[in-house]
């Protein structure tokens, strides 16, 4: 069965700093991992979908990299701003679940002005 | 308007009531799925369908029920609620023919039952 860990649960910087985030699974065998962000009370926006073919994934300042056979992903927030607040989640297809999405328990991050 | 949308958006209900929820989506996908979301945990999976026809259980279906009226709507049942189902409830799409098989989600239901 697939396990999805994210560490830290919490993190507070100050504006500007660079950051990672991470994500470990149990089962190398997936077929993508997608990295979401969660705004308090509201929905899932997805940022960043990597394939298991892919080493990584760019958009603006986020950048997501995969190694599938140290079973990690990290997400990297470059120049971080208050507005990049939320909490991130972590989501890995595995290539046996049909589809089906196992997540980790985010980690919560909070950018001081 | 929203691809992937979720009604209500939030209730209230008590012990032992029936509740539906329900999500419709425009985006022609034909995998459908049913999330919750506890407080500080992850999305688990609830139900989830292929298509019309193909409706499975995820990891936490015991207390729930689903129907799949057509492509575009799945529901959600609580048969009898129960506090401890109170969560946030997701639904989300995904298509077979997409090979980067990326789920779509809808905003989310809060569910309160007392």
């Amino acid at each position: 069965k697939q396990e999805v860990t994210q560490i830290p649960a919490a993190l507070s910087v100050p504006e500007g700093e660079n950051l990672v985030l991470n994500c470990s699974f149990t089962d190398s065998a997936i077929y993508n991992l997608q990295w979401f962000r969660q705004d308090p009370g509201k929905g899932l926006t997805s940022l960043l979908l990597i394939q298991s073919s892919q080493r990584e994934q760019t958009s603006g300042r986020l950048n997501a990299s995969l190694d599938k056979s140290s079973g990690r992903s990290t997400l990297y927030i470059a120049a971080s701003q208050p507005g990049d607040s939320a909490t991130y989640l972590c989501a890995v297809m595995t290539e046996t679940s049909g589809s089906r999405l196992t997540f980790g328990e985010g980690t919560q991050l909070t950018v001081n002005p | 308007d929203a691809d992937v949308t979720q009604t209500p958006r939030n209730r209230i209900t008590k012990t032992g009531k029936r509740i539906m929820l329900e999500c419709s989506q425009t985006k022609g996908h034909d995998r459908m799925y049913w999330y919750r979301q506890d407080p500080g945990l992850g999305l688990r999976l609830i139900y989830y369908s292929f298509d019309v026809k193909d409706i499975n259980k995820g990891e936490i279906s015991d207390g729930y029920s689903v129907s799949r009226q057509a492509q575009a709507k799945f529901s959600l049942s609580l048969e009898s609620a129960i506090p401890n189902q109170t969560a946030l409830y997701f639904c989300a799409t995904s298509s077979e023919r997409e090979t980067r098989h990326e789920q779509y989600f809808g905003p989310g239901t809060r569910l309160t039952v007392t």
